[in-house]
């Protein structure tokens, strides 16, 4: 049992270039989340799913897309990329039983954009 | 007003003795309350959920709501070196799917 893999970890790119990052679950998870976090800030939510097909956004979509055709994926995609987008990525997939819900994170992708 | 509040300390704390961090929100609608901690360059892992006002004990750790003062805390009793974090407090309300984060609060336990 993974749990939720992100791939890459780590990554550098140049000022307008595009990438995706992926995020996988195997838990069955029906609702997923990107988080970004900035050096000694919480983490900011981009964009989430509560099921394959259903996207919304988050407090910070700006210069992102997601996709959600399986349950068990949830990539983020950078179109035009900017400084400001320099950050850590985190996705997370969840699950509510008995009205409590628990949340569990990715390791995390690494971007510099220069 | 943010809606999560969180000292971001550093708060420092001899080992052995209790660490005590706190959170307050602003949505009084909030229903559900999380501690994560989150080791340098590693991802939040949850440690602590709240639901009911009172008080939740798992192990050293133990959790404090008051809804009508809206705070929520995290009591660390015999703190290890191990212990020493960011401790991320996280809320939401009812039927909502996403959690709002504070900042979260540096801990450091002194051996």
């Amino acid at each position: 049992n993974a749990g939720v893999t992100q791939t890459p970890k780590f990554r550098i790119l140049k000022i307008g270039q595009s990438m995706t990052l992926q995020c996988t679950q195997d838990m069955n998870h029906n609702y997923m989340y990107w988080y970004r976090q900035d050096p000694g800030m919480g983490l900011k939510l981009i964009y989430y799913s509560v099921g394959a097909g259903i996207t919304d956004k988050g407090e910070v979509p700006n210069g992102y897309n997601v996709s959600r055709s399986t349950t068990e994926d949830f990539p983020l995609r950078l179109e035009l990329a900017a400084p400001s987008q320099t950050s850590v990525y985190f996705c997370a997939s969840s699950y509510i039983a008995g009205g409590q819900e628990t949340q569990y994170f990715g390791p995390g992708t690494r971007l510099l954009v220069l | 007003q943010k809606e999560v509040e969180q000292n971001s300390g550093p708060l420092s704390v001899p080992e052995g003795a209790i660490a005590s961090l706190n959170c307050t929100y602003s949505d009084r609608g909030s229903q559900s309350f999380f501690w994560y901690r989150q080791y340098s360059g590693k991802s939040p892992e949850l440690i602590m959920s709240i639901y009911s006002n009172g008080d939740k004990e798992d192990g050293r750790f133990t959790a404090q709501l008051n809804k009508a003062s809206q705070y929520v805390s995290l009591l660390i009793r015999d703190s290890q070196p191990s212990d020493s974090a960011t401790y991320l407090c996280a809320v939401n309300a009812v039927g909502n799917e996403k959690l709002t984060f504070g900042t979260g609060t540096r801990l450091t336990i002194i051996p």
